[in-house]
């Protein structure tokens, strides 16, 4: 069945270096390729996301690549912060399907260091 | 506020009772989704509606579980004889389907505990 596998579970960085979490996804027609970050009490949000017709996408510190042939999904965060500490999720979908349910992966907790 | 909005924020409920949860979307959008978040996991789907049309229901959605949108607009989630394997955040979403995005933006959530 559909599946997306993600690592690290937990990540802990010191401020001001990098984090990268990577995931791999099993549906071949997955097209949509977004990312969530989680706080303490709160539902996720949209960070940022990719589609399967580019293979990279960047927004100020963060940017997510694509590798579409090997199924390999990336969130890079340079010079991290006290508050990107959360759990972040990678997701799947199929865009444009009539089904299009969210995928997530089971997360990674990731922790800044000051 | 005019995001995704859900009542109530936390649950409590012996085994057994009943317990409904509400769910009011970001206002212009068609389609409202269920998900389930159990502790340390990501969410995973349960159901999902296109106005007032069920469109998709996961096999996690036993027959204890019932949603509804009546009208196109808010949903309820219904369990019925809850067991304590249902305790989780119930997680609702929203999107505006048919535009060139079909970005899912997230409630709070309604943590159920099961005692």
């Amino acid at each position: 069945g559909e599946n997306v596998e993600q690592h690290p579970s937990t990540l802990s960085v010191q401020e001001g270096d990098s984090a990268v979490i990577k995931c791999t996804y099993s549906d071949s027609a997955s097209n949509y390729f977004p990312w969530y970050k989680q706080e303490l009490g709160k539902g996720p949000q949209l960070i940022i996301d990719i589609r399967s017709n580019v293979g990279e996408k960047k927004d100020q510190r963060i940017a997510v690549t694509l590798n579409k042939t090997a199924k390999h999904f990336s969130l890079h965060i340079t010079e991290t912060q006290p508050e990107d500490s959360a759990v972040y999720f990678c997701a799947a979908s199929r865009e444009y399907s009539s089904a299009s349910k969210i995928i997530f992966g089971s997360g990674t907790r990731l922790s800044i260091r000051p | 506020d005019t995001g995704v909005s859900q009542d109530p924020r936390h649950k409590i409920t012996k085994r057994g009772q009943n317990v409904t949860f509400r769910c009011d979307p970001i206002s212009e959008h068609n389609r409202l989704y269920w998900y389930r978040q159990t502790l340390g996991q990501g969410p995973e789907f349960l159901t999902y509606f296109q106005n007032e049309a069920q469109l998709e229901k996961s096999r996690l959605l036993s027959d204890r579980f019932s949603a509804e949108r009546p009208k196109g607009s808010f949903s309820t989630l219904e369990i019925q004889r809850t067991e304590q394997g249902d305790s989780a955040m119930y997680l609702c979403a929203s999107s505006l389907a048919g535009g060139a995005k079909n970005i899912q933006y997230f409630g709070a959530g309604t943590r159920l505990s099961v005692l």
